[in-house]
């Protein structure tokens, strides 16, 4: 099946530096993904879909100067946590939708998150 | 606009007994809906969905859903639990355009 693989898995940072995480379709083209972040015990909250070769589209109440999204290619997503603070440790997750399988909600795979922690 | 509840945040059952995930959405559109599971660790994974076809549908693991519009409600239930079934539920909704809205999860728990 479509896998999907974001890198790394779990990252420690100080405060004030910035974390970039990747996203990755393995073996499926994605013109579409999107990036998730969770809150301890809480359900995913959708932050931003990212679109390749255009700008993302980020959803209300997410800084997108903060939480900077490439889609640079059909495969890869980053998400860049600039001047990272406590605040925002969390785990960040990423879908990608599989194109050429339809493109919709159906064929929508998520990786398996990343872990940021901010000392 | 739509939205999904999840009535129960943590459903604990004896491994052999019936599981029941609640779910209850909100949608102006003729909604998708979809239970996913994520076990700790680990991503996210379909179990099932939901798109206006047959009313009961059947995942994997033994897991099946019904979709009943005059309660609203899109039940996840098992005939038997599995001690490996112990992890985080998602039913979430999707409608017009792309967007689509997790519930706030519910942690099964499995008792030996």
């Amino acid at each position: 099946g479509a896998v999907v693989s974001q890198h790394p898995s779990r990252v420690i940072c100080k405060s004030g530096t910035s974390v970039k995480i990747e996203c990755r379709s393995l073996d499926f083209q994605a013109t579409t993904m999107f990036w998730y972040r969770q809150f301890p015990k809480q359900s995913l909250m959708l932050m931003a879909t990212s679109n390749e070769g255009s700008k993302a589209t980020y959803e209300q109440g997410v800084e997108k100067d903060k939480f900077l999204i490439n889609h640079a290619s059909l495969t890869l997503s980053t998400l860049t946590v600039t001047s990272a603070h406590p605040e925002d440790s969390s785990f960040y997750i990423c879908s990608a939708r599989d194109y050429l399988a339809g493109g919709n909600q159906e064929t929508q795979y998520f990786g398996p998150g990343t872990r940021l922690l901010v000392l | 606009a739509q939205s999904v509840t999840q009535l129960d945040s943590h459903v604990s059952v004896s491994e052999g007994t019936p599981v029941l995930l609640r779910c209850n959405y909100s949608s102006s559109y003729s909604p998708s809906l979809f239970w996913y599971v994520q076990h700790p660790n680990k991503g996210l994974q379909l179990l099932l969905k939901y798109t206006s076809a047959a009313t009961l549908v059947k995942g994997i693991n033994g897991f099946e859903a019904e979709f009943k519009k005059s309660e609203t409600s899109f039940h996840l239930t098992k005939p038997s639990a599995h001690m490996s079934d112990a992890a985080e539920y998602f039913c979430v909704v999707s409608g017009s355009g792309d967007k689509i809205i997790f519930g706030k999860g519910t942690r099964l728990h499995i008792l030996p």
